[in-house]
């Protein structure tokens, strides 16, 4: 089954505590990408990555970090967590159809 | 400066109606336009898309309109149903690059 796959589903966590969130995808696509989304802001790109090893920033990168390594996998790693990025995540995947599959996302507590 | 707007945060409709959606954009480089559909504790998933190089695109019970000198998209639902109470997200890009989201419509359809 085509998916994205993300984990941890929910992480408490506390502030200055570095954490990884894994994206992974079986679709063999090249374009991936991570968003947030928060109340009455709708879906706000962090970063994404147009292959292996090719990454840039979305409109809300600071505090968060990514790597492209393989091209099924996709970390959004935060270095350094604050309250400010309490939010709902999703990654997402875009081959050669323009649409993006988007994983089951990830809700992030920072205390 | 937020290039893609949905103006309207929710929309009720009853049940076999027509639902309409609308989203502005200021970006005359957009290219390609997309709805996504977003249930609770849910990726969004694709819709339906249209290239700019049409004004109309059909799927089903979804039509997709592009009024290009007006920077303006709708989406139609006819009839509308209680599966399609969701949030509705309009999305653009330019070419191969990044995806700009609006910040959602929620959709009510009454019984």
């Amino acid at each position: 089954e085509a998916q994205v796959t993300q984990n941890p589903r929910y992480l408490i966590t506390v502030t200055g505590k570095k954490l990884t969130v894994t994206c992974s995808q079986n679709m063999n696509h090249e374009y991936m990408s991570w968003y947030r989304q928060d109340p009455g802001l709708g879906l706000r790109q962090i970063y994404y990555s147009m292959n292996v090893e090719v990454t840039d920033k979305g409109d809300v990168p600071e505090g968060y970090k990514v790597s492209r390594k393989e091209k099924r996998n996709f970390p959004l790693i935060l270095e350094s967590p604050s309250p400010n990025q309490t939010s709902l995540y999703f990654c997402a995947s875009r081959g050669g159809s323009r649409e993006q599959y988007f994983g089951p996302g990830t809700r992030l507590t920072v205390t | 400066d937020q290039q893609v707007k949905q103006n309207s945060p929710s929309l009720s409709v009853q049940e076999g109606r027509i639902s309409i959606l609308n989203c502005d954009y200021t970006n005359s480089m957009f290219d390609y336009f997309l709805w996504y559909k977003k249930y609770p504790a849910e990726g969004p998933t694709f819709l339906i898309s249209i290239s700019s190089i049409k004004d109309k695109n059909e799927d089903g019970r979804f039509t997709v309109f592009l009024n290009k000198s007006a920077k303006h998209l709708s989406l139609h639902i006819v009839p509308s149903q209680p599966g399609d109470s969701a949030v509705y997200f309009c999305a653009a890009r330019q070419g191969a690059g990044k995806s700009t989201f609006g910040d959602g419509t929620t959709l009510t359809v009454k019984p």
